[in-house]
């Protein structure tokens, strides 16, 4: 069975920062990892996809690494600002058996950037 | 391009109901994902369709079942309701059969069972 864990559960940081939220997986045939954003009782955004085959991926002030020897992803988030505060979750997919389709969640960072 | 959008938004139900939870795809996408997501919880794998047929599906009881259009657009069906079945309901929609590509999510419908 899949896991994925997320670490911190919840991080306050104050505006300008530069953080790291972390994800890990035990997942060994890991086809993507995904990073998303959730804002109060609202859906997914899609943030960053790093296909198993690569080590990071980079949009604007967000970059996500991808260490599949480890089990590891790490999402960098650049000179915080109060509009980044939201949960952050993150999700991997397997690569092959019968979960086609399936993202396997972590329970999410909420993040809290205060001005 | 359309986004993923779903209905209702919000709806109450009362335990043993039957409930019907709509999704349009994004255009161009042909595979819808469900899954719930618990309060303060990580969404969970309902199922997947792709063709009009389930093409894979999470731990969850029958009672749980869906439907997939011609136009891609799906169903997501829960019988006998129970409290537990509160939860926000995310549809997401890609592009492909058995493997996952990028998903992309609607903004969910809000379930409270009484």
């Amino acid at each position: 069975k899949q896991e994925v864990t997320q670490i911190p559960a919840a991080l306050s940081v104050p505006e300008g920062e530069n953080l790291v939220l972390n994800c890990s997986f035990t997942d060994s045939a890991i086809y993507n990892l995904q990073w998303f954003r959730q804002d109060p009782g609202k859906g997914l955004t899609s943030l960053l996809l790093i296909q198993s085959s690569q080590r990071e991926q980079t949009s604007g002030r967000l970059n996500a690494s991808l260490d599949k020897s480890s089990g590891r992803s790490t999402l960098y988030i650049a000179a915080s600002q109060p509009g980044d505060s939201a949960t952050y979750l993150c999700a991997e997919s397997n690569a092959g058996g019968t979960s086609y389709g399936k993202l396997t969640f972590g329970q999410g960072t909420i993040l809290t950037v205060h001005p | 391009e359309t986004g993923v959008t779903q209905s209702p938004t919000h709806l109450i139900k009362t335990r043993g109901q039957q409930v019907t939870l709509r999704c349009s795809s994004q255009s161009g996408h042909n595979t819808v994902s469900w899954y719930q997501q618990a309060l303060g919880q990580g969404p969970q794998f309902i199922f997947q369709y792709y063709r009009e047929e389930e093409n894979g599906r999470g731990n969850f009881p029958p009672r749980f079942s869906g439907l997939q259009f011609p136009n891609y657009s799906s169903e997501l069906n829960v019988n006998a309701l129970e409290l537990d079945d509160s939860a926000l309901y995310l549809c997401a929609s890609s592009f492909g059969g058995s493997r996952t590509g990028e998903l992309f999510f609607g903004e969910g419908s809000r379930l409270t069972v009484l």
